[in-house]
C-alpha cells in the first residue's frame, strides 16, 4: 500500500542554520506530495505542495522537489528562525484513490534555538 | 469565512460514555475526513465524506460512526469509549472541483482522552 516515510526527530537547530527534513514514498502511479505544518496548539496547514515529477513547491523560505527516481520530497530551508518550531508532516494523496484522502509521514519536530 | 470549527477543543471521558465531536466548514467543500493523531505518530482516516448523505470508512474505524445531514457538518460520535481512542481528532474538508491536487484545510482539533 501507499505510505510515507519521514526522518525521526526532534531537530534541533541554531537560527540562520540550514534545515533539511527527509521525506520518502512508496506509491501505485504518480501521487500529489504535500509538507504541513503543525504549530503548537493548532491544527496542520499546507506549506507547499507539488503534482508532479520535478515540480518545486515552496512557500516562506521553505522548498520541496518531487524527486520520482528516488521517490522523494525532502524539505529545505536555507536560513531558519525561532517561528519555525513546529512538527513538519510530509503526505501524499494517490490519484488512484477515490476519497482523495491524505496519508501521512509520522512528523518531525523540529525546534529552532535562538 | 471561518474555515473549518471543531468543538469542544478538550474533553475528558470515562470508559463506555459516549459523546460527538462536532465539525462544521462554510466553504461549501463536499468532501469531509475525520482523522486521528496519535503522540508521535501521523495521522490515519477514521471516515470520510464525499457529500451530504454519503459516507464511507477510512484506515480505523472501530468504535466509531459519522453521519453528513448538511453539507456544512460532518459530527462523529464515540460510542462506549476506550483508552484506546485517547487521542487528537482533526476534521478537515477539500473541494473536488479541481481535483485530488486541492487542499485540505484541517480544523484546530480536539484533543479526547479516555480515562
Amino acid at each position: 500500500g501507499n505510505s510515507v516515510t519521514q526522518m525521526e526527530g526532534p531537530v534541533t537547530l541554531s537560527e540562520e542554520a540550514f534545515l533539511t527534513i527527509n521525506c520518502t514514498y512508496t506509491a501505485t502511479g504518480y501521487p500529489s506530495l504535500f509538507w504541513y505544518v503543525q504549530y503548537p496548539g493548532e491544527g496542520l496547514q499546507l506549506l507547499l505542495k507539488a503534482t508532479k515529477a520535478d515540480d518545486k513547491g515552496s512557500n516562506k523560505g521553505f522548498e520541496a522537489t518531487y524527486r520520482k527516481e528516488t521517490t522523494s520530497f525532502h524539505l529545505e530551508k536555507g536560513s531558519v528562525q525561532v517561528s519555525d518550531s513546529a512538527v513538519y508532516f510530509c503526505a501524499l494523496r494517490s490519484l488512484l484513490d477515490s476519497s482523495y484522502k491524505l496519508i501521512f509521514g509520522s512528523g518531525t519536530r523540529l525546534l529552532v534555538r535562538p | 469565512n471561518a474555515g473549518v470549527t471543531q468543538t469542544p477543543k478538550f474533553r475528558i471521558l470515562k470508559i463506555g460514555q459516549s459523546m460527538t465531536l462536532q465539525c462544521t466548514q462554510d466553504m461549501n467543500h463536499n468532501y469531509m475526513y475525520w482523522y486521528r493523531q496519535d503522540p508521535g505518530m501521523g495521522l490515519k482516516l477514521i471516515y470520510y465524506s464525499v457529500g451530504a448523505g454519503i459516507t464511507d470508512k477510512g484506515e480505523v474505524p472501530n468504535g466509531y460512526n459519522v453521519s453528513r445531514s448538511t453539507t456544512e457538518d460532518f459530527p462523529l460520535r464515540l460510542e462506549l469509549a476506550a483508552p484506546s481512542q485517547t487521542s487528537v481528532y482533526f476534521c478537515a474538508s477539500t473541494v473536488l472541483a479541481g481535483g485530488p491536487t486541492d487542499t485540505q484545510y484541517f480544523g484546530p482539533g480536539t484533543r479526547l482522552t479516555v480515562l
